[in-house]
């Protein structure tokens, strides 16, 4: 059963240039969630979607970033434009409904982007 | 808003205890999660509290109280691989998951 997929691994981007990140969620998940790590820092909350819908984009930078989770296929996040200040680990999660009190969060490996 | 704190850092010795602390400030809480993160790697779930009280699995425990806003994380018969980062997060009736900065934990022999 495989867990939650993310690729690329790792993204090196000139600056302008964009930024396609994708993530299948596990078997079964149909809630994902994506969050930034910039180096030594937490998890920040980015964006939560269900299949074609977007929950709650209150995490998302208002230009150059962009989430679908369409009916088939993988979510992707999208940055347009990129800077050096988008250089960051972003780890999508999934979960099989709206998180409750007992609900973890699984998470992929992670997209690394390097902007250059 | 939410506000969720955990120290930066902290160092302990191999075979010890350790207690990692955690408050947090949120509206419509819906539960607190400790999660393991190793450098590089992804975030795995250790432990939830719902309720307050201890929470006890294996050489992991953690511990709630929802009047005070605070939970803490306790990892005996520390080992060298218990270095990593250990992430607090709170869960909320909005249905996601808001993490605090993560405590990074050193385990020396």
């Amino acid at each position: 059963n495989a867990g939650v997929m993310q690729n690329p691994r790792h993204l090196v981007r000139r600056r302008g240039q964009e930024a396609r990140l994708r993530c299948s969620p596990m078997k079964g998940h149909s809630h994902v969630y994506w969050y930034r790590q910039l180096p030594e820092e937490g998890l920040k909350f980015m964006v939560y979607l269900q299949k074609e819908n977007i929950i709650d984009e209150s995490g998302m930078p208002k230009e150059r970033f962009s989430a679908e989770f369409p009916k088939e296929g993988p979510s992707i996040l999208r940055i347009q434009q990129v800077v050096r200040g988008d250089s960051a680990a972003y780890f999508c999660a999934s979960s099989p409904g709206r998180l409750t009190n007992t609900g973890e969060l699984f998470f992929g490996e992670g997209s690394r982007l390097t902007v250059l | 808003g939410q506000n969720i704190d955990q120290p930066t850092e902290m160092t302990a010795t191999e075979g010890a205890i350790v207690q990692i602390n955690c408050t947090y400030q949120t509206s419509g809480f819906n539960g607190l999660f400790w999660y393991q993160q190793h450098a590089g790697e992804a975030p795995t779930f250790l432990s939830y509290n719902v309720l307050d009280g201890l929470e006890e699995k294996g050489r992991f425990s953690s511990f709630l109280s929802r009047s005070k806003g605070y939970s803490y994380l306790l990892l005996k018969e520390l080992q060298m691989k218990d270095s990593a980062s250990y992430l607090c997060a709170v869960n909320t009736n909005a249905g996601k998951s808001t993490f605090g900065d993560g405590t990074t934990l050193t385990v020396k022999p």
